[in-house]
């Protein structure tokens, strides 16, 4: 069975940095396309960033330049490290594996969830 | 960055009905198009990938279709349980953009 689980989410004061943490199993995150989905309180659905296979990343303009997406292929585990956050930061973060972006993502974490206050 | 813009933002069914939900691409995606269903605390769920492929698991009553910009999701004979938000995504292009999201809920 494939899962992910998600952790390292809290509440953090404006500026701060924080570390999440997305442990898979059943399939290798190495050989997959990972990404971070969060959702604001009230709002809908925002992708956050990409790590692909190759190792290529990208990451949503609200974001760029200061969230780093992040693999441990070691431990089976993606990362999002989250530096200068705002109130705007606040929401639930999922991570989320795609086999190929065509097949669109089709595993999910329960979330985590990230306040910034 | 492609926006994704979805239609109508809420609607409101009755069991049994047909839902079409609406999903429009600032720019042409060909079928890199990928539809999701979404429940207050839970993750969410892939539905329909590539505009129009259903995802193992999925029932039959979701179906999609569309290609370049313009994107349908319709549900056949709603249930109880797809009362929730659904959103389009598109995976043409970096940044991996969904639709604001339609909300069914129950008339």
């Amino acid at each position: 069975e494939f899962q992910l689980v998600e952790s390292g989410g809290g509440l953090i004061q404006p500026g701060g940095s924080l570390r999440l943490s997305c442990a898979a199993s059943g399939f290798t995150v190495r050989s997959d396309y990972m990404n971070w989905v969060r959702q604001a309180p009230g709002k809908g659905l925002e992708w956050v960033s990409v790590l692909y296979n190759s190792g290529t990343t990208y990451y949503a303009d609200s974001v760029t330049g200061r969230f780093t997406i992040s693999r441990d292929n070691s431990k089976n585990t993606v990362y999002l490290q989250m530096n200068n956050l705002r109130a705007d930061d606040t929401a639930v973060y999922y991570c989320a594996r795609a086999r190929q972006l065509v097949y669109g993502m089709d595993v999910w974490g329960q979330g985590t969830t990230v306040t910034v206050s | 960055d492609i926006q994704m813009t979805q239609s109508p933002s809420s609607l409101s069914a009755s069991v049994g009905d047909r839902v079409t939900v609406t999903c429009r691409a600032s720019q042409i995606i060909s079928t890199y198009l990928n539809w999701y269903q979404h429940k207050p605390g839970e993750a969410p769920k892939l539905l329909i990938f590539a505009a129009d492929t259903l995802q193992s698991g999925v029932p039959p009553r979701f179906s999609g279709g569309g290609s370049g910009t313009d994107f349908t999701l319709t549900i056949n004979s709603l249930q109880p349980e797809d009362f929730a938000t659904y959103y389009c995504q598109q995976s043409y292009s970096a940044p991996l953009t969904f639709g604001g999201g339609t909300r069914v809920e129950i008339k």
